[in-house]
């Protein structure tokens, strides 16, 4: 059973567009990480969140963690065919692991 | 310089051999893990070792064994594979175990095809 729930499971828009992905959960989590893995590759950190309500923005990348801790969101303005990829969202609890989401596959088109 | 290295970076073996996955981290982080990824994405952990000693043990079948000769590297040795093993294994380190928080670096990742 996954802890962690990301929609959609695929997206695909054109260079320009905008798109929101999200991860939730049914469980609280300590910090909410988020990752980007390309083909061949091994996962890249994008950012971690760790206080509920708290937005973090890394350029046209914007990060959200819910009020109660048990879901986030990923938000891209103006996607480049460079923001392709996979995208995890990844949970933290006070032990040693973190908990992945099935992951979201973006495709932008240029 | 190369951060968490894995080898080999494809292993293709038949059913039943022994096959093993070696990892070094540079980075002088405490912790160290292996994650299994599956076709549908899915990246799963499985172990986890803190200065050489074992804290995650998923339930992973007991064919699979890590090994930690000490805190740089992590090795992944699979006895009697089967077709089900097939996947992509991603070595990671982070500097602690960091209680859930901490940023965990990720190697290339070694594909395992079991024919």
């Amino acid at each position: 059973t996954q802890l962690l729930e990301q929609s959609p499971q695929f997206l695909s828009i054109q260079e320009g567009e905008n798109l929101t992905v999200y991860c939730n959960s049914s469980s609280v989590f300590s910090s909410l990480q988020w990752y980007r893995q390309e083909p061949g590759e091994g996962p890249v950190l994008l950012v971690t969140v760790v206080t509920g309500g708290e937005v973090k923005k890394l350029k046209r990348l914007t990060f959200q963690f819910g009020d109660a801790r048990k879901d986030s969101s990923l938000h891209i303005t103006a996607a480049q065919p460079g923001d392709t990829g996979l995208y995890l969202c990844a949970g933290g609890r006070n032990d040693y692991k973190l908990s992945f989401g099935a992951g979201t596959t973006v495709t932008v088109r240029a | 310089d190369t951060a968490v290295s894995q080898t080999p970076k494809y292993l293709v073996t038949q059913m039943g051999n022994d096959k093993s996955i070696k990892c070094e981290q540079n980075l002088g982080h405490d912790t160290m893990y292996w994650y299994k990824q599956d076709s549908k994405k899915f990246l799963k952990i499985m172990f986890s070792y803190n200065n050489k000693e074992l804290i995650i043990n998923e339930t992973v079948p007991n064919r699979f064994s890590p090994k930690s000769p000490d805190k740089a590297h992590l090795n992944l040795h699979i006895n009697s594979l089967e077709l089900g093993d097939s996947a992509v294994y991603f070595c990671a380190s982070s500097p602690q175990p960091g209680q859930g928080t901490g940023k965990q670096y990720f190697g290339p990742g070694t594909r395992l095809t079991v024919t």
